[in-house]
């Protein structure tokens, strides 16, 4: 079964305190991994797009890395406003585009 | 431009009447999907469309009809509500195929259904 977990589940940083969020994935055939942000109230906003083992992305304070089997978003120097829930996506070979759980991220000023 | 456009905003049913979420994008996308939120459990694929008369089952497809008549339009039919369908719901769009831009989800602002 096609698969994608996310942790942990929440994480409360103070500023400035650097970290990463997991995404491992069990899926038959992956066509492209996704990271989104949402913010209360909101529909996700679009982050970085990986394709293949090894690639990696950044914008501002956040870096996506990943592997044949997981993803990481790191986070550096993180500001209160980067407070949100980030969510991990994966396209299957059947065009399906599915999520994990999310990761909940409170960065305390 | 408008993007994704999801009507209505909020909406109350009682258990067993029926009702459409709307969906329509301007943004000559091929992909189109719907997602239900619920606390806890994430964004969950309900159906799914890569083009015009083409629809699929996602992971939670039980309750919920789509049809894909218009490139722009792809509506989301609750036939007979139950409170189990209580969730805030999104749709997404993307465009199809290889293309640079494919994968790259827009979504919709979203609605949030109760049941009773």
């Amino acid at each position: 079964e096609d698969q994608v977990t996310q942790s942990p589940e929440a994480l409360r940083l103070q500023e400035g305190e650097s970290s990463s969020l997991n995404c491992s994935y069990t899926v038959s055939g992956l066509r492209g991994l996704f990271w989104y942000r949402q913010d209360p109230g909101k529909g996700p906003e679009f982050l970085f797009t990986l394709y293949s083992a090894g690639e990696e992305k950044e914008k501002e304070r956040l870096k996506a890395t990943l592997t044949k089997k997981e993803s990481f978003l790191h986070i550096t120097a993180p500001k209160p406003e980067d407070s949100a829930t980030y969510l991990c996506a994966v396209r299957l070979r059947d065009d399906k585009i599915i999520f994990g759980k999310g990761t909940r991220l409170h960065i305390l000023p | 431009n408008a993007g994704v456009t999801q009507t209505p905003k909020f909406q109350v049913l009682k258990t067993g009447q029926s009702m459409t979420l709307q969906c329509a994008q301007d943004m000559n996308h091929e992909y189109m999907s719907w997602y239900r939120q619920d606390p806890g459990m994430g964004l969950r694929l309900i159906h799914y469309s890569v083009g015009a008369g083409i629809t699929d089952q996602g992971e939670v497809p039980n309750g919920y009809n789509v049809s894909r008549s218009t490139t722009e339009d792809f509506p989301l039919r609750l036939l007979s509500a139950a409170p189990s369908q209580t969730s805030v719901y999104f749709c997404a769009s993307t465009y199809g195929g290889s293309s640079t831009g494919a994968n790259v989800l827009t979504f919709g602002a979203g609605s949030r259904l109760t049941v009773l």
